[in-house]
C-alpha cells in the first residue's frame, strides 16, 4: 500500500531556531515529491523535487530528496513566527499524489 | 502555476441537505482533483474529474454522495449530497498541468484552490 509518513507530527520553536523536517515513503512508480505550507485552507506549492541529491532552495527553506532511502527533509532556518503552519509532503505515483498528516509548526516569538 | 478560484469560500448546511462546489482555473489543465480535509486530519482524495466522462473515484467515496462534473478543462464541480455533520470539512479543488500523466507527467506541481469550508448541523 502506497504510503507518506511525515515526522514530527508537530513542532514548537523559537523564532530564530533551525527546524528540520521528515518525509519518507513508500510509493509504486514514484514520479516526484513535494512540499506544501498550509496556512488556514489552501496548501501552497513550495518544492518539488524528482532527483536525488539536488538540494532546492527558496530563501531561508530548502528541501532535498534521498531516493535511495525514499526520504526527503524540509529544512528552515532562522525561523519566524509567519512560518507557523501545517507543512505537507506529497509523493506523486502512477496516478495520483499520496499526502502526509503534514508536521504542525509552530514559532514562537 | 494556475489561478484557481472556488466558490462559495465557505457555507453552513443543513443536515439532509446539498451543496455544489465550483472550481474554476484560469487556463487548460488535463487534471483536476476533489480533496476532502477533515479537522485534524490530512488531505483525502475524493475523486479525479474526468473531462466529458464520469469521475474515478477513490475508495470509500461514490458517485451518489459525490456526484461530480467536468464538462471543459476549465471547470467542475463537486456536489455533497444528503449532508450530515460528518461531512464538515474543508473540500479543495486541485490542477496539474499535465500533458501525459504518468509518462512525462507527474512531473509538474499540483495546485490548490482556496477551498470550501463547510459545516453542517
Amino acid at each position: 500500500e502506497d504510503k507518506v509518513v511525515q515526522s514530527p507530527l508537530s513542532l514548537v520553536v523559537h523564532e530564530g531556531d533551525t527546524v528540520t523536517l521528515n518525509c519518507s515513503y513508500e510509493v509504486t512508480n514514484f514520479r516526484s515529491l513535494l512540499w506544501y505550507k498550509q496556512e488556514k485552507k489552501a496548501p501552497t506549492f513550495l518544492f518539488m523535487l524528482t532527483s536525488s541529491g539536488i538540494e532546492k532552495k527558496s530563501g531561508r527553506l530548502s528541501s532535498i530528496l534521498d531516493k535511495k532511502e525514499l526520504f526527503s527533509i524540509l529544512n528552515i532556518t532562522a525561523t519566524q513566527t509567519g512560518d507557523s503552519a501545517i507543512y505537507l509532503c506529497a509523493v506523486g505515483g502512477e496516478n495520483q499524489f499520496y499526502f502526509g498528516t503534514g508536521t504542525s509548526l509552530t514559532v514562537i516569538p | 502555476s494556475a489561478v484557481i478560484s472556488q466558490k462559495p469560500s465557505r457555507d453552513i448546511c443543513q443536515r439532509g441537505t446539498s451543496l455544489t462546489i465550483q472550481c474554476q482555473v484560469d487556463s487548460q489543465v488535463t487534471m483536476m482533483f476533489w480533496y476532502r480535509q477533515q479537522p485534524g486530519q490530512s488531505l483525502t482524495l475524493i475523486a479525479t474529474a474526468n473531462q466529458g466522462s464520469e469521475a474515478t473515484y477513490e475508495s470509500g467515496f461514490v458517485i451518489d454522495k459525490f456526484p461530480i462534473s467536468r464538462p471543459n478543462l476549465t471547470f467542475s464541480t463537486l456536489t455533497v449530497s444528503n449532508m450530515s455533520p460528518e461531512d464538515s470539512s474543508i473540500y479543495l479543488c486541485s490542477v496539474v498541468h499535465t500533458r501525459v500523466w504518468g509518462l512525462a507527467g507527474n512531473q509538474e506541481p499540483q495546485y490548490f484552490g482556496p477551498g470550501t469550508r463547510l459545516l453542517v448541523l
